[in-house]
């Protein structure tokens, strides 16, 4: 089992452009998150989907959307990169939204 | 309000030492889980443990050990006897009813050999 997978790992994007990440989980859980993670602020959530067909907003959702494609696959979408996108990102998931959360390898991503 | 709280920033011992990482957390839930991830130098985000509000018990695994005191708010780790590879970035966690899980800002642990 490869757990959670993003693609890709490392992205460099010039302000305006736009670009999808891609997640995908094969552990059969229910919920899966986006976060980013800047230094100093730990992980915040961007954007969750509680299970197949929903998704709600987390703590820093402007400037992206999300969709839960099945319940495998949540991509993250940038519609018009900005300099302050520059961050980690992570997708993660869970059997169900009070269980432990699964990460993946993160994409490192720099807007110029 | 900060929900997740880790005060310490950055911690450096010299192996072998003990040291404990600290969390208090604020929530009106009667019903919550609180985590500890371990992020190393490589980046992951590694899961270590998850303890329900109704489980005060106290628990150890290897070198590892939580201390959960729903008086005092606190969720604490303890690594008995660093080594060189606990080097890595702690968060402490918590997730309410309304299913989102909160990450503190994390804590830097340094053990130098």
């Amino acid at each position: 089992n490869a757990g959670v997978t993003q693609t890709p790992k490392f992205q460099v994007l010039k302000t305006g452009q736009s670009m999808t990440l891609q997640c995908a989980q094969d552990m059969n859980h229910n919920s899966m998150y986006w976060y980013r993670q800047d230094p100093g602020m730990g992980l915040r959530l961007i954007y969750y989907s509680a299970s197949e067909g929903t998704t709600d907003k987390g703590e820093v959702p402007n400037g992206y959307n999300v969709s839960r494609l099945n319940k495998r696959e949540f991509s993250l979408r940038l519609e018009s990169a900005a300099p302050s996108q520059t961050s980690v990102y992570f997708c993660a998931s869970s059997e169900v939204s009070a269980n432990e959360q699964f990460f993946g390898p993160g994409t490192r991503l720099t807007v110029l | 309000a900060q929900k997740v709280t880790q005060a310490q920033t950055e911690i450096s011992v010299v192996e072998k030492e003990d040291v404990t990482l600290d969390c208090v957390y604020e929530t009106r839930d009667t019903t919550y889980y609180l985590f500890w991830y371990k992020q190393p130098p490589s980046g992951e985000l590694v899961f270590l443990i998850r303890r329900n509000s109704f489980d005060e018990q106290n628990e150890i695994s290897g070198r590892y050990s939580w201390n959960f005191q729903k008086s005092t708010s606190s969720f604490n780790f303890t690594i008995t006897a660093s080594q060189v590879v606990d080097s890595a970035v702690y968060f402490c966690a918590l997730n309410e009813r309304r299913s989102k899980l909160t990450f503190g800002k994390g804590i830097t642990l340094s053990v130098r050999p």
